[in-house]
């Protein structure tokens, strides 16, 4: 079964530096990595996604995410982090199985950016 | 267009007592699903519609049952809630049968058992 690991539960970065949230993840076949934030009291929101291609994968907001098979790292990036960029981030794995698209999410990291 | 779409927002029940989550998705997509939000564990699947008039169980299927009453709507049914059900739940849905396919989400049902 796939799954995803992310190791840190919460990640503060001053505004203006340079932010990584980190996921590990193992699968068995081809990996498809998927970022998603979550702000206070709504919804998941889609950020970005590794299917194929690319090691780099540039998504909403300014976030990246770099793939690395060989560490097994889907980590998210972003050059110049932002106070509103302080949320609830998810990796997430999808199924590789069946005709549904099910993911298999991270525990998350809480993102805390101050000024 | 509304995305999906999730009612009640909120919702506090007494042990033991029953209710209905409902879920409606606008994008014409396939696939459906619930998912619980609990501190620390991040988002479980609990169970999925790959498409219309099927079901599956996901990975906490206990204690749920769902409906998927056309394509649009994809209810869950807590026949006798229990303190372990109080989570924020969530429904998704996609077109499903890709690799490539994103899900989008609902706004979330904070949901309360005493």
């Amino acid at each position: 079964a796939q799954s995803v690991a992310q190791p840190e539960d919460q990640v503060n970065v001053a505004e203006g530096n340079p932010l990584t949230v980190k996921c590990t993840y193992s699968v068995s076949g081809n990996p498809y990595l998927f970022w998603y934030v979550q702000y206070p009291n709504r919804g998941l929101q889609f950020l970005l996604k590794y299917i194929t291609g690319d090691n780099l994968v540039k998504g909403s907001y300014g976030f990246e995410a770099e793939f690395n098979k060989s560490q097994t790292s889907f980590h998210l990036k972003k050059p110049s982090a932002l106070v509103s960029d302080s949320a609830l981030y998810f990796c997430a794995v999808r199924d590789g199985t069946g005709t549904a698209s099910k993911l298999t999410f991270g525990t998350g990291t809480r993102l805390q950016v101050t000024l | 267009n509304a995305g999906v779409t999730q009612t009640p927002k909120f919702q506090v029940l007494k042990t033991g007592q029953s209710m209905t989550l409902q879920c409606a998705q606008d994008m014409n997509h396939n696939s459906m699903y619930w998912y619980r939000q609990d501190p620390g564990m991040g988002l479980r699947l609990i169970y999925y519609s790959a498409s219309e008039g099927t079901t599956d169980k996901g990975e906490v299927p206990n204690g749920y049952n769902v409906s998927r009453l056309n394509k649009r709507e994809f209810s869950l049914r807590l026949e006798s809630a229990a303190p372990s059900q109080t989570s924020v739940y969530f429904c998704a849905s996609n077109f499903g049968g890709t690799y490539t396919d994103t899900q989008y989400f609902g706004p979330g049902t904070r949901l309360t058992v005493l």
